[in-house]
């Protein structure tokens, strides 16, 4: 069974800081990872899907790095901003019949103005 | 951009009732999914839905749990018998094909009491 993991659960950064969450996975057979956002009490926005055959993917100031044979992902985000505080989620999915995502723990993230 | 709907935003429900929680997904959308998350934990997967059949479904998911499409624009989660430990947010998700990711609609959460 795919076990997805963040690491760190919380953190706390001044605003302007660059920042890196990471999240790791126990089966590297993906066939996809997604970045996504949470706000309190709220769904879940999509930031970033990176293919299985992909390394990287960037949208403005958000960058996801994958690299499947180590089961990792990394979620670098540049110039910190009080409105990037939220929680950030990655999930993995295994197959390309549209199954299940498995999602991490999540990392709650704070930006201080 | 197209979205994900989902109705009602919060509802509570005495234990032992039944409910229905509404999704309108993404138009051309062919996959469809719902998830949970109880307060403070990971997203739970629990059904995937493709041509007017389930594809695939947790061990959450069990006797007391139903979907259904029932118009081609709809589609619906219903619980029978509601306990305790079903409140949580629920959403549901959609996607073209497997590789493009999921749109996640903004949950509804379930409060039994």
């Amino acid at each position: 069974k795919q076990e997805v993991t963040q690491i760190p659960a919380a953190l706390s950064v001044p605003e302007g800081e660059n920042l890196v969450l990471n999240c790791s996975f126990t089966d590297s057979a993906i066939y996809n990872l997604q970045w996504f956002r949470q706000d309190p009490g709220k769904g879940l926005t999509s930031l970033l899907l990176i293919q299985s055959s992909q390394r990287e993917q960037t949208s403005g100031r958000l960058n996801a790095s994958l690299d499947k044979s180590s089961g990792r992902s990394t979620l670098y985000i540049a110039a910190s901003q009080p409105g990037d505080s939220a929680t950030y989620l990655c999930a993995v999915g295994l197959s390309n019949t549209g199954n299940q995502f498995y999602f991490g723990t999540g990392t709650s993230l704070t930006v201080i103005p | 951009e197209p979205e994900v709907t989902q109705t009602p935003s919060h509802q509570v429900t005495q234990m032992g009732q039944e409910v229905i929680l509404r999704c309108v997904p993404i138009s051309n959308h062919l996959y469809f999914y719902w998830y949970r998350q109880i307060l403070g934990q990971k997203v739970e997967f629990l059904v995937s839905f493709y041509n007017n059949e389930i594809s695939e479904k947790s061990e959450i998911f069990d006797d007391q749990f139903s979907v259904e499409r029932p118009d081609g624009s709809n589609f619906t989660l219903k619980i029978r018998s509601t306990k305790l430990e079903d409140s949580a947010m629920y959403f549901c998700a959609s996607s073209g094909r497997p590789s493009s990711g999921y749109t996640f609609g903004s949950g509804t959460r379930l409060t039994v009491v």
